[in-house]
């Protein structure tokens, strides 16, 4: 079946720190991958997404790369704000699938 | 504004009690989740529904039922036989594409507190 698995947080970076986030997935076929991002107390806000090998998704200054070869989908971005404080969750919508796999989430706390 | 609305956003009973989480949408998207998330944990799925008066289980269903008798509509009732219904509930949707569906919006969640 589906599967992604995250790296374990809680993820601690000082403000203006790159950020690398690792995601991969295990699926048949070629799924759509997501990441999303929840705030304490609230839903989940998607991210971004990719939907073939090779694409970039990106938004708000973070990317991530669908990896086909490796089976991946880190998130990244480059300087790191207090406001990016939230867990971070990768996803995927496997081919005839018709709901989300989601994996457990992972907590990224920024300091000033 | 086009949105999913959860309600209420906390939400306590005693143990034995049923209870209805509702989920309503306005953006005319075909498929409705209902997700639970515990505690450090993954989102894990509940029910889901593709179409008006039909729904299937999804990986964690005992104890829980639902039903989708309007497009907007997929309210969830945790009954009795839910053995630790304490958790995070988070309702969603997906518009289809071409017979596909893509990502998913999420309402803000409903706290279900089991005492």
């Amino acid at each position: 079946g589906n599967s992604v698995t995250q790296m374990e947080g809680p993820v601690t970076l000082s403000e203006e720190a790159f950020l690398t986030i690792n995601c991969t997935y295990t699926a048949t076929g070629y799924p759509s991958l997501f990441w999303y991002v929840q705030y304490p107390g609230e839903g989940l806000q998607l991210l971004l997404k990719a939907t073939k090998a090779d694409d970039k998704g990106s938004n708000k200054g973070f990317e991530a790369t669908y990896r086909k070869e490796t089976t991946s989908f880190h998130l990244e971005k480059g300087s790191v704000q207090v406001s990016d404080s939230a867990v971070y969750f990768c996803a995927l919508r496997g081919a005839g699938r018709r709901a989300l796999t989601f994996g457990s989430g992972t907590r990224l706390q920024v300091q000033p | 504004d086009g949105g999913i609305t959860q309600s209420p956003k906390y939400l306590f009973r005693k143990e034995g009690q049923n209870v209805t989480l509702s989920c309503e949408q306005n953006l005319n998207h075909d498929a409705m989740y209902w997700y639970r998330q515990d505690p450090g944990q993954g989102l894990r799925l509940i029910y889901y529904s593709q179409i008006v008066n039909d729904f299937q289980k999804g990986d964690i269903a005992e104890g829980y039922s639902v039903s989708r008798e309007k497009k907007e509509s997929f309210p969830l009732t945790v009954t009795s036989a839910q053995k630790n219904p304490t958790a995070f509930y988070l309702c969603a949707s997906s518009p289809s594409q071409q017979g596909a569906w893509t990502e998913a919006f999420f309402g803000q969640g409903t706290r279900l507190t089991v005492v």
